[in-house]
């Protein structure tokens, strides 16, 4: 059964870029069709899909994001990452990734990491 | 905003039915057949419950059923129990431009 770790630094400074790598283990990242996301959740408010990255690297992203986000993937790691560039309080969340089918069903999910936005 | 609408708060008793109500609009709920349901517990990640609007995961009770009609997705928890209390949450895909959109939560409250 895959299982996924989300690791990162949980302060970042405002107008600094936030990082996290997202650790797959129990299977490969490159098999299978599964789209590899990174979704947030601010204290006590709803959930938010960042953006995801297919098994051949090609990506999509939410457009209220768009500007600032990226993500990438690391076979031989088995990773994928996402980077957010010029952060702002609104960014402090639980940042989390999860693995998902074609259409958004995210059947694993990682325990999540948070991450403070803060001078 | 959420671009789906769910009630804030649901409750029963143990025992009981409830329904959990996910509005959407004729480029989301209405369009596609893809609506998924999260059980989210205090300070856990989300779990996924129902997808493809009325599939359960291997392992996912079947005391949870989902259903679509015209812009608004159901799911319905049947013989509630103590566990099921939690924040729940409806995702539905929404085409290319803008993939997904969210629920703002539903906390249902077992009594």
């Amino acid at each position: 059964q895959v299982q996924l770790q989300e690791s990162g630094p949980g302060l970042v400074k405002p107008s600094q870029t936030l990082s996290l790598t997202c650790t797959v283990s129990g299977g490969s990242i490159s098999s299978g069709s599964y789209y590899w996301s990174w979704i947030r959740q601010p204290a006590g408010k709803g959930l938010e899909w960042i953006g995801r990255i297919y098994t051949s690297g090609s990506t999509n992203y939410n457009p209220s994001l768009k500007s600032r986000v990226t993500i990438s993937v690391d076979t031989s790691k088995n990773q994928f990452s996402l980077k957010l560039s010029s952060v702002t309080a609104a960014d402090t969340a639980v940042y989390y990734c999860a693995r998902a089918g074609r259409y958004f069903d995210w059947h694993s999910w990682g325990q999540g990491t948070l991450v403070t936005v803060s001078s | 905003q959420s671009a789906l609408t769910q009630p804030a708060s649901v409750s029963g008793s143990p025992g009981q039915s409830i329904t959990i109500s996910c509005t959407g609009t004729s480029s989301d709920v209405g369009s596609y057949n893809l609506v998924s349901w999260y059980q989210q517990h205090p300070g856990k990640a989300p779990k996924l419950m129902i997808y493809e609007g009325s599939k359960r995961p291997s392992g996912v009770s079947n005391r949870f059923s989902g259903s679509k009609s015209g812009n608004t997705a159901s799911l319905t928890i049947s013989g509630l129990q103590a566990e099921d209390e939690a924040d729940y949450y409806c995702c539905s895909y929404a085409g290319s431009s803008t993939p997904v959109v969210f629920g703002g939560g539903t906390k249902l409250t077992v009594l």
